[in-house]
């Protein structure tokens, strides 16, 4: 059972247009959702992260989109760039003992165009 | 300062053998946490080890394991190999449990043949 589901598993994107990336959850009991973005060869790397009681965050080109009530939340990425082409994995976290343990959605392969 | 780092970051084993992969966190940091990554099953938590004691642990056979030392250094041990646990093994740290920010490592990449 898949319990973060992440589309698209692809997207193309022109330098300069947004590129948008969605998540979707099932378990209420996730209360921090962090985006990474890795590149090949490297491990993954904090990009930005929301929490149940905000809708939205922005942190320069990037924002995330947050629907306590849908169960979904959304990264957006403005002005897109050939530097940001990677691939994108969403996360719902839930305290486990103590500490915040990650479900991944299943990646976005983001490849921007010049 | 210098990030994680894992070692060794290539490996090539036969399936039955056992493999040890280490893991260095960032200076300070005292949580380290182990993840496995495959084209099939995707980035999904192993364990995570805090003052030598394993807090939490991912739904993973008994043939993966794990144990942190007094520097927070951590191993993970794989047994009895099998071709699926072919993958990317991932470490990240944070300063402690609760704290949401992490840090992975480059990882390492294990195939089993």
């Amino acid at each position: 059972q898949q319990q973060v589901k992440q589309s698209p598993q692809s997207l193309i994107v022109q330098k300069g247009g947004i590129s948008i990336i969605n998540c979707a959850y099932e378990n209420t009991a996730f209360d921090y959702f962090p985006w990474y973005q890795q590149f090949p060869g490297k491990g993954p790397a904090l990009l930005i992260a929301i929490r149940p009681d905000v809708s939205e965050k922005k942190e320069g080109r990037f924002t995330i989109s947050f629907n306590k009530s849908a169960k979904q939340f959304s990264l957006h990425i403005m002005d897109s760039q050939p530097g940001d082409s990677a691939t994108y994995f969403c996360a719902a976290s839930k305290r486990t003992g103590g500490s915040y343990i990650p479900t991944f959605g299943r990646g976005t392969s983001l490849i921007v165009h010049p | 300062k210098a990030g994680v780092t894992q070692t060794p970051r290539y490996l090539i084993k036969t399936r039955g053998q056992q493999v040890t992969l280490s893991c260095s966190p960032i200076s300070g940091h005292r949580s380290v946490s182990w993840y496995q990554q495959t084209p099939g099953q995707g980035l999904q938590f192993l364990f995570e080890y805090f003052s030598e004691t394993q807090r939490n642990k991912g739904n993973f056979p008994g043939r993966f394991s794990g144990r942190q030392f007094s520097n927070s250094r951590s191993e993970m041990n794989v047994s009895t190999l099998e071709l699926g646990d072919s993958a990317l093994y991932l470490c990240a740290s944070s300063l402690e449990p609760g704290v949401t920010g992490q840090y992975f490592g480059p990882g390492t990449r294990l195939t089993v043949t």
